[in-house]
């Protein structure tokens, strides 16, 4: 069984702190690491995504992948209540793109 | 500007009664997808079709069938409705190419099995 693994918070930071996410991923084979955010009640959104080892940002983002620890990471700049959401990592090998249980992020003004 | 489009939005049914879950992306995508998610949990993958033709069973294929009916529409029935599959199941697609290209999601259809 191939597991993503995430906390699932909720990951509590005050208004304008980085918030760090973490995420493993059990298959070596992965090939390609997503960053979602889901508010309630609605779908997934794209954050990020990344495939070379290093740090890759956009604007307030940033995303880490370590593919030798199987480990990728999202952190949140000046964080805003408005990025108060969960946050769902997703591993891409081949045709299948599974998901972790998501972080919930909650950032207190 | 629809993207992947889901129908229904809501659904309640009665355990035993079937129905069918209808996708459609009109983005030229080869590959499409059914997950569900559970209350506090993340996406599970049910089926998914590579391409126009062929489907593979996900993580929680059991008490579902998929039909790709043409390269737009994949479609997701329960024959006989339980309780366990009450759920929020959502739709995606990948454009073709690299493996690298993110999924677009639908936004999803809320179903309630009594």
């Amino acid at each position: 069984q191939k597991e993503v693994e995430q906390n699932s918070g909720p990951l509590s930071v005050p208004e304008g702190a980085i918030a760090s996410l973490n995420c493993t991923y059990s298959d070596r084979g992965s090939q390609s690491f997503f960053w979602y955010r889901q508010y309630s009640g609605k779908s997934p959104e794209l954050i990020m995504f990344i495939y070379s080892n290093g740090d890759k940002e956009d604007g307030r983002f940033t995303a880490q992948l370590n593919k030798a620890s199987q480990y990728v990471s999202l952190l949140i700049r000046d964080s805003q209540p408005s990025d108060s959401a969960t946050y769902l990592c997703a591993v891409r090998a081949g045709n299948m793109l599974t998901f972790g249980g998501g972080t919930r992020l909650m950032v207190k003004p | 500007n629809a993207g992947v489009t889901q129908t229904p939005k809501f659904q309640v049914l009665k355990t035993g009664q079937s129905m069918t879950l209808q996708c459609a992306q009109d983005m030229n995508h080869n590959s499409m997808y059914w997950y569900r998610q559970d209350p506090g949990m993340g996406l599970r993958l049910i089926y998914y079709s590579a391409s126009e033709g062929t489907t593979d069973k996900g993580e929680v294929p059991n008490g579902y069938n998929v039909s790709r009916l043409n390269k737009r529409e994949f479609s997701l029935r329960l024959e006989s409705a339980a309780p366990s599959q009450t759920s929020v199941y959502f739709c995606a697609s990948i454009p073709p190419g690299q493996s690298n290209q993110p999924q677009h999601f639908g936004d999803g259809t809320r179903l309630s099995i009594l």
